[in-house]
Parts: structure tokens; C-alpha cells; sequence
């Protein structure tokens, strides 16, 4: 089975805090994403990256950087949080191998980020 | 407009029928479609995909598109208790090939025994 980990399940910071989320993947997939998940907004796409070094804005990357360094390894930096941060974080990984539907994300538990 | 948009529920449902859950989309050239179920406090799992117009069918779930209505569709027939959890429907934008959903924010599904 696809495991996707996520370092942190809860989070406290202090307004002006540099946060690092850090998600781990043990599938080889080259995609990765990172996702804000708030109530009556559902799932939004902060950042995304289709390789090693390689990261695309989502829809809301405005606060946030992301790191991949290592495939299996896709890290969410907030460097100054905002109490409009608070949230909950998921990690997805996919594949574009054939077999796979496309859309076909693989989800990490979730942080949640609370920012006082 | 939101780009993919569903009823926020709670729809409740009696044990043993058919949960019916909606979903419409804004961009006509999308292609996939994707149902994922989330259990409160869990994280969302893939439970269909659809890329045709018609019927699909795995188990109790039916995923039903029509492209020139916009609109998908997910059918759970026999509901179970367990059934009862948050519906995100996800559509892949025509414009991507990396798989980058865009998520409704969900519908909450309430089985009733």
C-alpha cells in the first residue's frame, strides 16, 4: 500500500513563526502536492511538483514555499504564519505511471496548523 | 462562480437506500472526474473516477457524467452506516496533465439505521 507520512498531525505557532510541514512518500511517485483543506472551501492547491527540484504555483501559493530535494520528500515552508494560515495541511503524492488514474491522489493524514 | 460546486448537505439517508450526491463544473473541456470519500478526521480516498459519458459502476457506487450538462453524479445504493462521511467530487481541468484537482468543497453524507 501507498504510504504517505506527515510529520506532524498538530501544530501551535505564534503569529510571524517559520513553519516546516514534512511529507514523505514510500511509492516512488514523481507528483506531489500540497493541499489547504478549510471548512466550505474544501481542498485548495498550494503548491505542486512533477519532479525533484521541480515545483509549480497552485491556487493559493501567496505565504507559502515548498522544498523537494529528494523525490520521496515534498516540504511546505510558511515563513512568516499568519493567523490566516491556520488550517488543516494535506500531502498528496500520484503517479503518471500507466494503470493509475490521473487524478488518483494518495493522501497523508494531515497537520493541523493552528497559528495564534 | 466556484469552479466545481456541491450541495454542502448533510444529506441524510435511511440505511438501506440510495444516496444520490451532485456535482457541477464550470470548465467544459475537463475530462476526468473523480469521487473521493472522507471519514471525519481522516484524510480523502479515491473511491471512483469516470472519464465518459454514461454510467459507471463499482459495487454499491454508480458514477454517472454528462459533459454537455456539466454535471456528475454519484449514486450509493444500500447505504450503510459507513457509508456516512463527506463526498468531494474533483474534476481535472482541461488545461492539466499532471492530475492538479480541483475539489468541491463536499457534501456530508448522514446514513441513518
Amino acid at each position: 500500500d501507498v504510504k504517505v507520512t506527515q510529520s506532524s498531525r498538530y501544530l501551535v505557532k505564534r503569529t510571524g513563526e517559520k513553519v516546516f510541514l514534512e511529507c514523505v512518500q514510500d511509492m516512488d511517485h514523481e507528483n506531489m502536492f500540497w493541499y489547504r483543506q478549510d471548512p466550505g472551501l474544501g481542498l485548495r492547491l498550494i503548491y505542486f511538483s512533477y519532479d525533484v527540484k521541480m515545483k509549480e504555483k497552485g491556487d493559493i501559493p501567496e505565504g507559502y514555499s515548498v522544498s523537494r530535494e529528494k523525490k520521496e520528500r515534498f516540504s511546505l515552508i510558511l515563513e512568516s504564519a499568519s493567523t490566516n494560515q491556520t488550517s488543516m495541511y494535506l500531502c498528496a503524492s500520484s503517479t503518471r505511471t500507466s494503470g493509475r488514474a490521473p487524478g488518483e491522489l494518495f493522501f497523508g493524514e494531515g497537520s493541523r496548523l493552528t497559528v495564534l | 462562480q466556484k469552479e466545481v460546486e456541491q450541495n454542502s448537505g448533510p444529506l441524510s439517508v435511511p440505511e438501506g437506500a440510495i444516496a444520490s450526491l451532485n456535482c457541477t463544473y464550470s470548465d467544459r473541456g475537463s475530462q476526468s472526474f473523480f469521487w473521493y470519500r472522507q471519514y471525519s478526521g481522516k484524510s480523502p480516498e479515491l473511491i471512483m473516477f469516470i472519464y465518459s459519458n454514461g454510467d459507471k459502476e463499482d459495487g454499491r457506487f454508480t458514477a454517472q457524467l454528462n459533459k454537455a450538462s456539466q454535471y456528475v453524479s454519484l449514486l450509493i445504493r444500500d447505504s450503510q452506516p459507513s457509508d456516512s462521511a463527506t463526498y468531494l467530487c474533483a474534476v481535472n481541468p482541461p488545461t492539466d496533465s499532471w492530475g492538479k484537482l480541483q475539489f468541491g468543497a463536499g457534501t456530508q453524507v448522514v446514513v441513518t439505521p
